[in-house]
């Protein structure tokens, strides 16, 4: 069973623009959100964090937004660049286990 | 900046052979982990390890075997290899005792077994 899913698996967004990748959960103990970029031939690299104590965490262009009662967050890219393009993966942990969603392929064309 | 390094980038093996994937991190973390990652979905934990000689089974534990004798290393083991673990393998680590610290990861291992 998956408890972290990424429904969208592309998503292309014109340069400049925001990116909006979404994610969702089913175990309401999660209290610890990631999200990893990955690009081709790497390993994933920590991107941006949120605590379940908080709504939004923002970093430069980068912002996770957590909506606990729906078991969603969200990571807004303002503004998109082509550089940003790569595979996002969600993640959510509580104590000794972190789970990935499958990921989300962006694509930020100039 | 932390270092993962994992031994092979690309692995080639067949059917039954006893496979060794070698990962070392030169950061001092007591926590290591081993992942693969295959489409649709996502990462999935195989073992991990808070500290020397010690191991937890992950989601999917079964084939594979791991061993970690020195803090900087871990291993993880096909005892034997099948077609259902072809998988680009990813090794990661972590400091701390709690697991919601973010992880480092390798470069992976695509690991292709005939």
């Amino acid at each position: 069973d998956q408890q972290v899913k990424q429904n969208s698996p592309s998503l292309s967004v014109q340069e400049g623009r925001i990116s909006i990748l979404n994610c969702d959960y089913t175990n309401s103990m999660f209290d610890y959100f990631l999200w990893y970029k990955k690009y081709p031939a790497e390993g994933p690299t920590f991107l941006i964090s949120i605590s379940s104590i908080k709504d939004k965490n923002e970093d430069g262009r980068f912002t996770v937004f957590l909506n606990k009662s729906a078991k969603h967050l969200s990571l807004h890219i303002v503004p998109s660049q082509p550089g940003d393009s790569a595979v996002y993966f969600c993640a959510a942990s509580v104590n000794n286990d972190m789970r990935f969603g499958a990921g989300t392929r962006l694509t930020v064309k100039p | 900046d932390v270092k993962v390094t994992q031994s092979s980038r690309y692995l080639v093996k067949r059917t039954g052979e006893k496979v060794f994937l070698e990962c070392v991190q030169d950061m001092d973390h007591e926590n290591m982990f081993w992942y693969r990652q295959d489409p649709g979905l996502g990462l999935r934990l195989i073992y991990f390890s808070y500290d020397v000689k010690m191991k937890e089974k992950g989601d999917i534990p079964e084939g594979y075997s791991v061993s970690r004798e020195k803090k900087e290393r871990f291993s993880l083991i096909l005892e034997s290899a099948s077609t259902n673990q072809t998988s680009m393998y990813l090794c990661a680590s972590s400091r701390g005792v709690i697991f919601n610290e973010k992880l480092f990861f390798g470069s992976g291992t695509q690991l292709s077994v005939l």
